[in-house]
């Protein structure tokens, strides 16, 4: 079956330096994938999506990169803040037409000042 | 106003009584979704409606059941609520189409079940 792995549940930085998150798959090939945030006690927010065809994608200090060869995808923040303190989620679309999004279990990123 | 909402945010129950849980969603979109998280699990999905006539079981779908009112209403019913059915639910929302799926979410309901 499908499986979704983020390698670390937890990862401690400095602010100032990059943190770099790991979502690793296997048993399928997505056609896309997608990274959410999530502050305690709060519902998931989407931050970027990128697709089997693209290497790469950035949204202002995020970058993700996705490497179908490896199964895997690579978040980064470059310059972290405090305030980039949060579980981060990713997702792939369904193995099949008609089913939902798979999430994986997160990585909670904290960044110390 | 919120896209999604969740009625109610925090509801305490005890064992064996029937609740359900309600979300409403403005963005009109046709998909829907309940997901339940408990820490270190990560998000379960329950159900999921990809539009008013269909309803499709997640992966921990017994113990509960869902109705779709509406396109903009899904709601999710324990019947009859038990301790290790504590834990926060998410209702999420998407559209079809794009091509992406990608999920709009609620503010959560904390449930606890006495």
């Amino acid at each position: 079956s499908q499986k979704i792995e983020q390698n670390s549940e937890a990862l401690n930085i400095q602010e100032g330096k990059t943190a770099t998150l790991t979502c690793n798959y296997t048993n399928y090939s997505p056609a896309y994938l997608q990274w959410y945030r999530q502050d305690p006690g709060r519902g998931p927010v989407f931050l970027l999506l990128i697709r089997e065809n693209e290497k790469e994608k950035r949204k202002e200090r995020l970058k993700v990169t996705f490497d179908t060869t490896l199964k895997q995808s690579l978040f980064h923040i470059t310059a972290s803040q405090p305030a980039d303190s949060a579980t981060y989620l990713c997702a792939l679309d369904g193995p099949q037409a008609g089913t939902a999004l798979i999430f994986g279990k997160g990585t909670t990123l904290s960044v110390s000042s | 106003d919120a896209d999604v909402t969740q009625t109610p945010r925090n509801r305490i129950t005890k064992t064996g009584k029937r609740i359900m849980l309600e979300c409403s969603q403005t963005k009109g979109h046709d998909r829907m979704y309940w997901y339940r998280q408990d820490p270190g699990l990560g998000l379960q999905l329950i159900y999921y409606s990809f539009d008013v006539k269909d309803i499709n079981k997640g992966e921990i779908s017994d113990g509960y059941s869902v109705s779709r009112q509406a396109q903009a209403k899904f709601s999710l019913s324990l019947e009859s609520a038990i301790p290790n059915q504590t834990a926060l639910y998410f209702c999420a929302t998407s559209v079809s189409g794009s091509g992406t799926d990608t999920q709009y979410f609620g503010p959560g309901t904390r449930l606890t079940v006495l």
